[in-house]
């Protein structure tokens, strides 16, 4: 099983969607978990940022973990056409360990 | 302030032939990783650099890849011998200190071996 599982889509959802990705995990020393946006022919970007298990919320993006479960994931409220792009789950306990990357398009 | 800058932004290349890869960190940034991103594979972590301590390589695919990092700050990557299956998106990343603290990224190499 490898470390960090996360589904590459595409998922193809249309404009005002609530959309969720999730990524699971089998190391159960993971404590910081984030999740970098990519679009397309530019570097990764650090969206948000959680530690341990519960909820963090900036503007339309919610970060949830449930260490129980080791699961974790992002929500998207009102989603945009430049919402469209790759977002890779990571995480760390001595080095960060990141997903493949679901690649999410908006739909106009 | 500038971020992670990488040249050159696309590489064509014959099989066979050797490509240098550079990447120029965030200033003051002592950590640089390297990782190969294709389609599919999501990134996969080449090289690590942090200051002066020895490089962790484990994560290079073979002999024919090798990086160095000159005076703690440029860090070049090569690949002697290019083949087919090497031609995927080559990107650096630097962060302040650790490894496990967040890490910024350059726009990518794009390297396509014929």
């Amino acid at each position: 099983q490898k470390e960090v599982e996360q589904d590459p889509g595409p998922l193809s959802v249309p404009e005002g969607a609530i959309v969720s990705l999730n990524c699971t995990y089998s190391n159960s020393a993971f404590q910081y978990f984030m999740w970098y946006r990519q679009y397309s022919r530019k570097g990764p970007e650090l969206l948000m940022y959680t530690y341990s298990s519960g909820n963090k919320e900036d503007g339309r993006f919610t970060a949830q973990v449930d260490k129980s479960s080791k699961y974790i994931s992002l929500f998207i409220r009102d989603s945009q056409p430049s919402d469209s792009a790759t977002y890779l789950c990571a995480m760390r306990d001595d080095k960060i360990i990141f997903g493949k990357g679901t690649r999410l398009h908006i739909l106009p | 302030g500038a971020g992670v800058s990488q040249s050159p932004s696309n590489k064509v290349t014959e099989k066979g032939k050797d490509v240098e890869l550079r990447c120029d960190p965030i200033s003051g940034h002592t950590a640089l990783y390297w990782y190969r991103q294709s389609l599919g594979q999501g990134l996969e972590f080449l090289i690590y650099f942090q200051g002066n301590s020895a490089p962790d390589k484990s994560g290079l695919p073979s002999d024919r890849f090798s990086a160095e990092r000159t005076g703690g700050s440029v860090s070049t990557l090569t690949i002697q011998r290019t083949q087919q299956e090497d031609s995927a998106v080559y990107l650096c990343a630097s962060s302040l200190r650790a490894r496990q603290e967040t890490q910024y990224f350059g726009p990518g190499t794009r390297l396509l071996v014929l």
